[in-house]
């Protein structure tokens, strides 16, 4: 089935720490997105990738890296800037072409918690 | 940066009953999305609409494009218990790999 996998569910990460989000898809979409979900708020946008080999920033970037190497591929740190990291974090991707526009479809998500 | 002001920003309706929300924006919108998120999951696309005064269903939901292009509502019949969760608009002003616009969700309890 094609879809959008992240990993893992959970995360913990002590102070000081960079931590990795895992985020794939199978979709054969051009673009991808990470967001952050603070409990009882919106979807706040962290980094998005148009196309392999770039991205821009979002909303609120400070505290995160992305890289885009692959197209199905779209991994998020959170560095040990972040001073804020505990969230849900949710990867989606999107095709956008003229002709064939299909909208943003979003992983299951990552919990990170700091301990 | 570009804001979408979703109401209400939660209800408790009971069982049966019919629910309408809506998203309105000072800015021109070219699609509108409707989303739900159940919890500890990702948010999943109920409907999407692509031109003005469009108006779609998926099974009991409803949801209509503004024809001034800068609102959107999705209606729910008959609720039922498995329609709780958070439901979000979002909105696309021009191509469609660019970041949506997404509203603050409204959050849904259904009281049976």
């Amino acid at each position: 089935d094609g879809g959008i996998t992240q990993s893992p569910k959970y995360l913990f990460r002590k102070e000081g720490q960079n931590v990795t989000l895992s985020c794939e898809q199978n979709l054969n979409h051009d673009a991808m997105y990470w967001y952050r979900q603070d409990p009882g708020q919106g979807l706040r946008l962290i980094y998005y990738s148009q196309i392999v080999n770039d991205f821009q920033k979002g909303d609120i970037a400070e505290g995160y890296s992305v890289s885009r190497e692959k197209k199905e591929s779209f991994p998020l740190t959170v560095t040990s800037a972040q001073k804020n990291p505990t969230a849900f974090y949710l990867c989606a991707s999107s095709m956008g072409t003229v002709t064939n526009y299909q909208p943003q479809h979003f992983g299951d998500g990552t919990r990170l918690s700091i301990l | 940066g570009q804001q979408l002001n979703q109401s209400p920003q939660s209800m408790f309706i009971q069982e049966g009953e019919d629910v309408s929300m809506n998203c309105t924006s000072s800015s021109i919108f070219n699609t509108w999305l409707w989303y739900k998120q159940d919890p500890g999951e990702g948010p999943v696309l109920l409907i999407a609409l692509y031109k003005a005064g469009e108006l779609t269903s998926n099974g009991r939901l409803t949801a209509q494009f503004g024809i001034t292009r800068k609102d959107s509502f999705l209606n729910i019949s008959a609720s039922i218990p498995s329609d709780v969760g958070i439901y979000f608009c979002a909105g696309l002003t021009s191509s469609g790999n660019t970041p949506l616009v997404f509203g603050k969700g409204t959050r849904l309890s259904v009281i049976a």
